[in-house]
């Protein structure tokens, strides 16, 4: 079947470490989208990448970085930059049409990772 | 202000009763607009997209109004398994890709 899976479920770090986030897609997706939600609040852009080896910045990449080095991979890092880094991580694609944003198209999730800084 | 607001609930709605809510977005130039609907600790999925003549698909409707800037959600004869936060979603053209965003959400609660 075809998805996104994300690892670990859940994920607990002490402060002052870096963590890696992981997010597959067998959907021959070209863009891919990483979120962060809290409590109450809808959720916000960190990364987009619509092909390999190019990816942008969203609205609060402060204290993350990524990579696309494959199609079907969109890792994410928590830095210990990332201040209150306590959050449920939504890893996203979409088809991504030639000439048409992204955006135009439905966004398949994977189950999320929450993570806890201990 | 936020660019997609949401009325955050609960709405607690008897079983077969119909609900509604809206949404209210602040960039007049928004192309695309959705509906998803979000499990208690799972991911956001799809519900319906949402087209400017109104759109319905079996027991939802949806409905666009531009002039004032809101979509809406109704669902009729409601059961127990719409328990569920629906966001709304919409997309503006302010650069080539088109960033979306995200309401908080609008819990319903459908009761026996």
């Amino acid at each position: 079947d075809g998805g996104i899976t994300q690892s670990p479920k859940y994920l607990f770090r002490k402060e002052g470490q870096n963590v890696t986030l992981s997010c597959e897609q067998n959907l021959n997706h070209d863009a891919m989208y990483w979120y962060r939600q809290d409590p109450g609040q809808g959720l916000r852009l960190i990364y987009y990448s619509q092909i390999v080896n190019d990816f942008q910045k969203g609205d609060i990449a402060e204290g993350y970085s990524v990579s696309r080095e494959k199609k079907e991979s969109f890792p994410l890092t928590v830095t210990s930059a990332q201040k209150n880094p306590t959050a449920f991580y939504l890893c996203a694609s979409t088809v991504g049409l030639a000439g048409q944003p992204s955006s135009y198209n439905e966004q398949f999730f994977g189950p999320g990772t929450r993570l806890t800084v201990l | 202000r936020k660019e997609v607001e949401q009325d955050p609930g609960p709405f607690n709605v008897p079983e077969g009763a119909t609900v509604a809510f809206n949404c209210t977005y602040s960039n007049s130039a928004s192309q695309s607009f959705f509906w998803y609907r979000q499990d208690c600790r799972k991911e956001p999925k799809l519900l319906m997209s949402v087209y400017s003549s109104g759109n319905e698909d079996g027991r939802f409707t949806a409905q666009l109004n531009r002039a004032s800037q809101y979509i809406s959600l109704l669902i009729r004869d409601s059961k127990l398994s719409d328990s569920a936060t629906y966001l709304c979603v919409v997309s503006s053209p302010t650069d080539s890709w088109g960033k979306l965003q995200f309401g908080a959400g609008t819990q319903v609660v459908v009761t026996p």
